[in-house]
């Protein structure tokens, strides 16, 4: 079965610190990559997303992620984060097949940024 | 820019009851979805619903969930006889063909 591996799930910066979360998929097939991002007392939000094409992908905000085929990972990197980064981060895998897309997720890696 | 918008926010029941939860998705959106997420836990796939069908649905999604597209706006979700491990967030979302899926705020369900 499809699942998806987020390695941090506490991760604790101090503003301009770089950040990068780790997220594995097992799925040998093609897949669509995404990380959504929930602020607090907000909805799920896209951040960025690969579908094809240009492994490195940007994002809003500052944010960019990397599809590595061989590691089936699709780490997301900001280089400078910021207080307002502070929110819930998820990794999720979709088939890019038929009517039916439903996505798998990551546990989701809580993201606290002190000013 | 359009939203997917879900009520009610917080839904609070008692075991056995009857509950619906309703979303209006983006208006040129066909594809329909539900998750939720139980608290501590991954998000999980319920339902997937396109052409006023289900196209998949997990093995969580039994017999006493049902959805619905009554009127060409709403999208609901019933549980027919809620359990108290069906108490978690439930998020509605909506996507274009082949596209990025849209989240609503999501209801929070507390089965006492």
């Amino acid at each position: 079965a499809q699942s998806v591996s987020q390695h941090n799930h506490h991760v604790i910066l101090s503003e301009a610190a770089s950040l990068e979360l780790g997220c594995n998929y097992s799925y040998g097939g093609t897949v669509n990559l995404f990380w959504y991002v929930q602020y607090p007392g907000q909805h799920l939000q896209l951040l960025l997303k690969y579908f094809s094409g240009d492994p490195l992908v940007k994002g809003i905000k500052g944010f960019e992620a990397e599809f590595i085929k061989s590691k089936f990972s699709f780490n997301l990197r900001k280089p400078s984060v910021q207080w307002s980064d502070t929110a819930e981060y998820f990794c999720a895998v979709t088939r890019p097949s038929g009517n039916n897309r439903k996505l798998i997720w990551g546990l989701g890696t809580s993201l606290a940024v002190n000013p | 820019e359009p939203e997917v918008t879900q009520t009610p926010s917080h839904q609070v029941t008692q075991m056995g009851q009857e509950v619906i939860l309703r979303c209006v998705p983006i208006s040129n959106h066909l594809y329909f979805y539900w998750y939720r997420q139980i608290l501590g836990q991954k998000v999980e796939f319920l339902v997937s619903f396109y052409n006023n069908e289900i196209s998949e649905k997990s093995e969580i999604f039994d017999d006493q969930f049902s959805v619905e597209r009554p009127d060409g706006s709403n999208f609901t979700l019933k549980i027919r006889s809620t359990k108290l491990e069906d108490s978690a967030m439930y998020f509605c979302a909506s996507s274009a063909i082949g596209d990025t899926q849209y989240f609503g705020p999501g209801t929070r369900l507390t089965v006492l």
